[in-house]
Formats: C-alpha cells, sequence, structure tokens
C-alpha cells in the first residue's frame, strides 16, 4: 500500500495549462477506472473534482480534466486562475482487499 | 443536504484507546460504503479504513492495521473507528467520507485525535 506518487509542486502563468501526473501500479491506477482527484484549500476540507479518471462532479468547472494510461493518471487544469492555487491530490480504488491509496499531493501555485 | 458530523476527537497518551464517531444524515446510509480519512498536520492526506454498506468487507491501511477497527451501525446512521495503542504518529485530523464510483465527495469536518504525553 504505497501512496501514489505525484510531483510535489508545480507552478504556472495565469491563463496556462498544467498537468498533475499520479504514477500508481498495475494493481492500483491500472486494473480499474476509478481514480478520483480532490482539491484542498490549507485549512478546509477536501472538495471531489474529478472521479472514475474522468468525470466532473456537478457544480467544477469544465477547466479540470482527467485522464488515465497504464498505471499512471494526470489532472489537467486549462486556463490557470488564481483561484486554483491548491493542494492537489489523486486517490485510487484498489479492490475490495485493499480498497484506496492516495497520492502525495501536488501544491499548485499560480506565478 | 448530506452531512456528516464526526465526533471524539481528544488529547491521548502514547499506548491509550479512543473512539471516534461519525453520524450521517441527509442521504441513505447503508447504500454506501463509509470511510475514515486522516491528514497529520502539515501533510497529505491518508485512506485509514472503509466499510461497504453491509460490513461483508472491510479493509485498514497498512500503518493501522492490527490497532484501528472500523464498525457501523446502520439502524443509528453512524459509523466509527475504535483506535487502540495509539502512536505519536497517528496525530491527524480524522474526517468520515463516502461518495460514488468509489470517490470522496462527502466529507465531514473531521475530529482532532493529538497522541502524546
Amino acid at each position: 500500500q504505497s501512496a501514489l506518487t505525484q510531483p510535489a509542486s508545480m507552478s504556472g502563468s495565469p491563463g496556462q495549462s498544467i498537468t498533475i501526473s499520479c504514477t500508481g501500479t498495475g494493481s492500483d491506477i491500472g486494473s480499474r477506472n476509478l481514480v478520483s482527484w480532490y482539491q484542498q484549500y490549507p485549512g478546509t476540507v477536501p472538495k471531489l473534482i474529478i472521479y472514475a479518471v474522468t468525470r466532473r462532479p456537478s457544480g467544477v468547472s469544465d477547466r479540470f480534466s482527467g485522464s488515465k494510461s497504464g498505471n499512471t493518471a494526470s489532472l489537467t487544469i486549462s486556463g490557470l486562475q488564481a483561484e486554483d492555487e491548491a493542494d492537489y491530490y489523486c486517490c485510487s480504488y484498489g479492490g475490495s482487499s485493499t480498497f484506496h491509496v492516495f497520492g502525495t499531493g501536488t501544491k499548485v501555485t499560480v506565478l | 443536504e448530506a452531512q456528516l458530523v464526526e465526533s471524539g476527537g481528544d488529547l491521548v497518551q502514547p499506548g491509550r484507546s479512543l473512539r471516534l464517531s461519525c453520524v450521517a444524515s441527509g442521504f441513505t446510509f447503508y447504500d454506501y460504503a463509509m470511510h475514515w480519512v486522516r491528514q497529520a498536520p502539515g501533510k497529505g492526506l491518508e485512506w485509514v479504513s472503509g466499510v461497504t454498506w453491509d460490513s461483508a468487507y472491510i479493509a485498514y491501511a497498512d500503518s493501522v492495521r492490527g490497532r484501528f477497527t472500523v464498525s457501523r451501525d446502520n439502524a443509528k446512521n453512524s459509523l466509527f473507528l475504535q483506535m487502540s495503542s495509539l502512536k505519536a504518529e497517528d496525530t491527524a485530523l480524522y474526517y468520515c467520507s463516502y461518495g460514488d464510483y468509489h470517490s470522496f465527495q462527502i466529507w465531514g469536518q473531521g475530529t482532532m485525535v493529538t497522541v502524546s504525553s
């Protein structure tokens, strides 16, 4: 049950796009289309922004999109805005014996 | 509106036990698997434990297996986490959560557990 690997930090200028990677194994990300992504501002509860690899909950901006290839999932933030500055976590479901594992987290800075 | 309210967090000494509770409202509790997720101060999210709607499947993170026990009472819309042999590294904000497609869509506000002598 090792944590999924994410870059510790990423940055971009307003209007740019950034893509956060999340690398797991064939037992978690690679085995099921059940990757989710969360946005968290300091001192607040995490917010679900992507589930089932590509789906967005109602009310989440379409500037957020998800994808997966093999054992790596990705979150793309398009048209970066100041309000996107936050921590982002991926999570994958690994089956009925291990359930879930989170990523190490990525701090996004808008320059 | 779906709501989760955690309670039971406290300051405890290493080696002691603590029981967390999570009361659900605004949704059909027995339709969902429920989970505990924690976040140590200044650190990332860590999935701790989960239980299916019927308690048929239960799983734990390696870091707590053998020390923590999750349970639920569907009649009382409640989720529990019995924590024993607590360690300093268990210090964290503990959230209960659930969601569709094995995601965590709804979160409580969390309850703080501090393990220190």
